[in-house]
Parts: C-alpha cells; sequence; structure tokens
C-alpha cells in the first residue's frame, strides 16, 4: 500500500527556521516525483514545487523560488520542505503528493500525505 | 503560468440531484501529440487532503464512483456528479499538468447540500 507519511504539527516564531519531512512507502521512492502543496486557512491549494528523489532534480513554483527548499534523502525514503526565516505569512498546511506515472513530472497527484500543519507566530 | 478559474465559487444541490462545475484554463491543456488533456479533478473534504478523482481531463481514478465524470477539452473543462449524495459536500479543485511546472490548481468550487 502505497503511504506518504508527513511530521507533526510544529509551532514556530518568526525568523526561525523549520524543516518537515514526508516519508513514502509502498513504492518505489526514486522512481516517483513527489510535490509539495500550500494550503492557507481556509484557502485553496497551491503548487509549491516537486522534486524526483532519484537524481534530486527539482523544480519550483516561480512564487515559492528562493523561500523554500525542498530536498529529499533517498535513503530513507523522505523528501523535505524547509525554511531558514520563517514569516507569519508561512501559516498554513503543507501537503506532500506522489506525482503518477513514475519519472514523468506532467502527471497529476495521486497519494497525498496527511498534512503537516505549520503555525507561525510571535 | 497558466491561470485556472472555476466556477461557481459555491453551490447547494438538493440530494439525487446533478452537480455541474467549470474549470477553465487561460492556455490549452490539450496536448496535440497524444490527444490528452493536461486537466485533474480532486476532492477535498473538511479536515481531510485531497483526493484525485478524475485524470487526462474525463479518466476517473481507481475506487471513484461512476456518479463522478469529467469532460471537456482544451481550455474548457466540467465535473458532473449525477446524483448528489451526502458524502460528497466538499471543495472541488481542477489542476492543469500540463507541460513545464507549476502545476497550477483552480481556486476551488464549494458543493453543499440545498
Amino acid at each position: 500500500e502505497v503511504q506518504l507519511v508527513q511530521s507533526g504539527a510544529e509551532v514556530k516564531k518568526p525568523g526561525e527556521s523549520l524543516k518537515i519531512s514526508c516519508k513514502g512507502s509502498g513504492y518505489s521512492f526514486t522512481s516517483y516525483w513527489i510535490g509539495w502543496v500550500r494550503q492557507m486557512p481556509g484557502k485553496g491549494l497551491e503548487w509549491m514545487g516537486i522534486i524526483y528523489p532519484g537524481d534530486s532534480d527539482t523544480r519550483y513554483s516561480p512564487s515559492f523560488q528562493g523561500q523554500v527548499t525542498i530536498s529529499a534523502d533517498k535513503s530513507i525514503s523522505t523528501a523535505y520542505l524547509q525554511w531558514s526565516s520563517l514569516k507569519a505569512s508561512d501559516t498554513a498546511m503543507y501537503y506532500c503528493a506522489r506525482l503518477e506515472g513514475g519519472g514523468v513530472v506532467t502527471a497529476p497527484l495521486d497519494y497525498w500525505g496527511q498534512g503537516t500543519l505549520v503555525t507561525v507566530s510571535s | 503560468d497558466i491561470v485556472m478559474t472555476q466556477s461557481p465559487d459555491s453551490l447547494a444541490v438538493s440530494l439525487g440531484e446533478r452537480a455541474t462545475i467549470n474549470c477553465k484554463s487561460s492556455q490549452s491543456v490539450l496536448y496535440s501529440s497524444n490527444n490528452k488533456n493536461y486537466l485533474a479533478w480532486y476532492q477535498q473534504k473538511p479536515g481531510q487532503p485531497p483526493k484525485l478523482l478524475i485524470y487526462w481531463a474525463s479518466t476517473r481514478e481507481s475506487g471513484v464512483p461512476d456518479r463522478f465524470s469529467g469532460s471537456g477539452s482544451g481550455t474548457d473543462f466540467t465535473l458532473t456528479i449525477s446524483s448528489l449524495q451526502a458524502e460528497d459536500v466538499a471543495v472541488y479543485y481542477c489542476q492543469q499538468y500540463y507541460s513545464t511546472p507549476p502545476h497550477t490548481f483552480g481556486p476551488g468550487t464549494k458543493v453543499d447540500i440545498k
């Protein structure tokens, strides 16, 4: 069974750093792109970026380029989303999801993690 | 980036009645070489992650009830729930996954029971 299990909720202060995780199981982790999606409170879905764990090829939405870093450690089947300096506006639910279709970038998101709630408040 | 719009923002439908959601892309998401529309629909229930319902504009994901159907091509798409059930109350999003990322989502349509 394909599963993506994300790390737990975080409460941080502005300016702090953070790295959240998404562990894949039940499939070949290195053979599928993993994406990150933001959902701000009461709002819609925003596509942030994707990574191919097999070679760490990464693509970002222009809206998030430079604001976050996406990485992966294929040895432990885990993808990451990190911030170097959080802002209050980063408060949101963050989902990881697998792109269907193996190594193809042009694919929908077929399996989703449960989400990680990040709260940034002074 | 391709901009996705949806209409209406919300709708309320009686149980057993049809619900129709529209999605429009700012440029065509039909890839001529394979005649496929790079368009997906997701359902998000409160407190849950989104769930893939339909991809290639009209192909139902495994396990999705056949009351859900997708149609359209090029820039205009429709998600239809043929007979609304109580468990279908959710927000529905379209997404294009055509060519170079970002693969943008529509703003969502909230479906409630009338």
